[in-house]
C-alpha cells in the first residue's frame, strides 16, 4: 500500500519568508508526528497529533513554527519568517496507534528546506 | 528529561564481518525500542524492534538485546553486505513521540 508521502520534496526559499510543508500519512493511522533532522545529526520531535486530541506541541522551537491537521489525516507545517537555522530535512511519520504502546512510526521521504 | 546515547558515531567493517551498535537510556519507564536504517535521501525506515517484557528478538541476519536493569541496548548485523551500508538510530518511546540517538554510520567495505 502507499506510503507516508510529502511534498515538496525540496524547497529553497529566502530568509524572512514563510514556508508550508504537507504531510499525507498512511490511510486510517490516527497518529502523525513532526520531526527535524539537522545535517549529519539525529531526529528532533517537534509536533505529534492523535485523533481528535489537542496536539502535543512542546517540540517545536519557537512561535514561528505551527502545523495543523486537517479531517485527522492531511497535516501542513508552517514555518513563518524563515531563518537560515532553519534549514533541515523535515520528516513527517504516522502510526495506526500510540507509539507508546509500541505501535510503529512509519516515516515519509522527507522534504530539504534550503534557506538562503 | 529523555536522553538516548548511541555509539560509536562511525564504524567501518569488512564484508562478512559484524556490526555492533550501542545504545543507552535514561527513562525507565519507555518499553519500546525500535531500530531505524536510513539510507541517503530518504526517511528513516524500520529494520527491528524490542519490547521491554524481552530481552532478545531476532530477524535473520539482524538482532536486538535489551538489558532494562543497565538501561542499554544493542543492534546485532550478522554476516554484513554492502547493502547494509547507511546510519543506524536506535530510539526510546517518550510520551507522545520517540527519542532518537544521534546515529551511526555503518560502512561495509566490500
Amino acid at each position: 500500500g502507499a506510503g507516508v508521502s510529502q511534498s515538496p520534496s525540496n524547497k529553497v526559499t529566502e530568509k524572512g519568508k514563510d514556508v508550508e510543508l504537507r504531510c499525507d500519512p498512511i490511510s486510517g493511522h490516527t497518529a502523525l508526528y513532526w520531526y527535524r533532522q539537522s545535517l549529519g545529526q539525529g531526529l528532533e520531535f517537534l509536533i505529534y497529533f492523535q485523533g481528535n486530541s489537542a496536539p502535543d506541541k512542546s517540540g517545536l522551537p519557537s512561535d514561528r513554527f505551527s502545523a495543523e491537521r486537517t479531517g485527522g489525516s492531511v497535516s501542513t507545517l508552517t514555518i513563518q519568517r524563515t531563518q537560515q537555522e532553519d534549514s533541515a530535512v523535515y520528516l513527517c511519520a504516522s502510526s495506526l496507534g500510540w507509539t507508546r504502546y509500541g505501535d510503529t512510526q512509519y516515516f515519509g521521504p522527507g522534504t530539504r528546506l534550503t534557506v538562503l | 528529561g529523555e536522553n538516548v546515547e548511541q555509539h560509536p558515531s562511525t564504524l567501518s567493517v569488512q564484508e562478512g564481518d559484524s556490526a555492533v551498535i550501542k545504545c543507552t537510556y535514561s527513562d525507565s519507564a519507555s518499553n519500546y525500542f525500535p531500530w531505524y536504517k536510513q539510507e541517503l535521501g530518504k526517511g528513516p525506515q524500520l529494520i527491528i524492534d524490542i519490547r521491554s517484557n524481552v530481552g532478545e528478538k531476532k530477524d535473520q541476519r539482524i538482532a536486538v538485546t535489551l538489558n532494562k536493569t543497565a538501561k542499554h541496548f544493542s543492534l546485532h548485523i550478522t554476516e554484513t553486505q554492502p547493502e547494509d551500508s547507511a546510519v543506524y538510530f536506535c530510539a526510546q518511546t517518550g510520551a507522545n513521540n520517540l527519542f532518537f540517538g544521534t546515529g551511526t554510520r555503518l560502512t561495509v567495505i566490500p
